[in-house]
């Protein structure tokens, strides 16, 4: 299994409170991924990272920022947040599209917001 | 742009019965396909994976075979278990950028 550990697991927060996941990866991959998964939604993509300190948006990255300052470590922040961001969160990790690597996923991070 | 289309569920089976699971892509380039496993309460996991035309991915009895005329990539088991009883994402890779694309899912619920 590819080593990728997320945390925390499980989070229950206040709407307006600050949120920070972490995700970490032991297998030096250049990209990383951070998803949303909801209902009737799939999966959907809110920023990932192509290398330290770069980092993009994906489709639904409003009310979300990521730093990465080392390889193996990808934080998603949520500033302040809301209702709508009740969600289970996954990371992913990647060796890139000239690899023609899969993604691997972590377990996920169930987050709700009350 | 890219884009995954994929089969609405939810898809009841009885044991070892066929299953098809339709999965349609479009994207430019040539990009690679895979096959996702969701269990109830983890991560997603990769099934199985094909990188050009006419590749067949295969793994645990699972296949699929990336059929560029016909822009698919079909889910396919010929005997079903109770233990298939999952989430299958079909998702592609082009080879411009490094996004992955996911379809939204199909459930999977195999009764014995």
């Amino acid at each position: 299994d590819a080593g990728i550990t997320q945390s925390p697991r499980h989070k229950v927060t206040e709407t307006g409170t600050p949120v920070t996941l972490r995700c970490h990866q032991t297998e030096n991959h250049r990209y990383m991924y951070w998803y949303r998964q909801d209902p009737g939604h799939g999966l959907r993509l809110i920023h990932y990272s192509y290398g330290v300190k770069d980092t993009d948006k994906g489709e639904v990255s409003d009310g979300y920022s990521v730093s990465r300052s080392k390889t193996e470590d990808f934080l998603l922040t949520l500033e302040s947040a809301t209702s709508s961001q009740t969600s289970v969160y996954f990371c992913a990790i990647s060796g890139g599209a000239l690899s023609n690597q899969p993604q691997h996923f972590g377990d996920g991070t169930r987050l709700s917001i009350l | 742009g890219n884009s995954v289309t994929q089969m609405e569920g939810p898809v009841t089976l009885s044991e070892e019965a066929f299953l098809t699971i339709n999965c349609t892509y479009t994207a430019t380039g040539y990009p690679s396909l895979f096959w996702y496993v969701q269990y109830p309460g983890e991560g997603l996991q990769l099934l199985l994976k094909a990188t050009k035309a006419d590749d067949k991915g295969s793994n645990k009895g699972f296949e699929a075979t990336y059929r560029k005329e016909t822009t698919s990539f079909h889910l396919e088991k010929g005997s079903v278990q109770v233990s298939d009883s999952a989430v299958y994402f079909c998702a592609l890779l082009a080879n411009t950028g490094n996004q992955f694309y996911f379809g939204t899912g199909t459930s999977l619920t195999v009764i014995p």
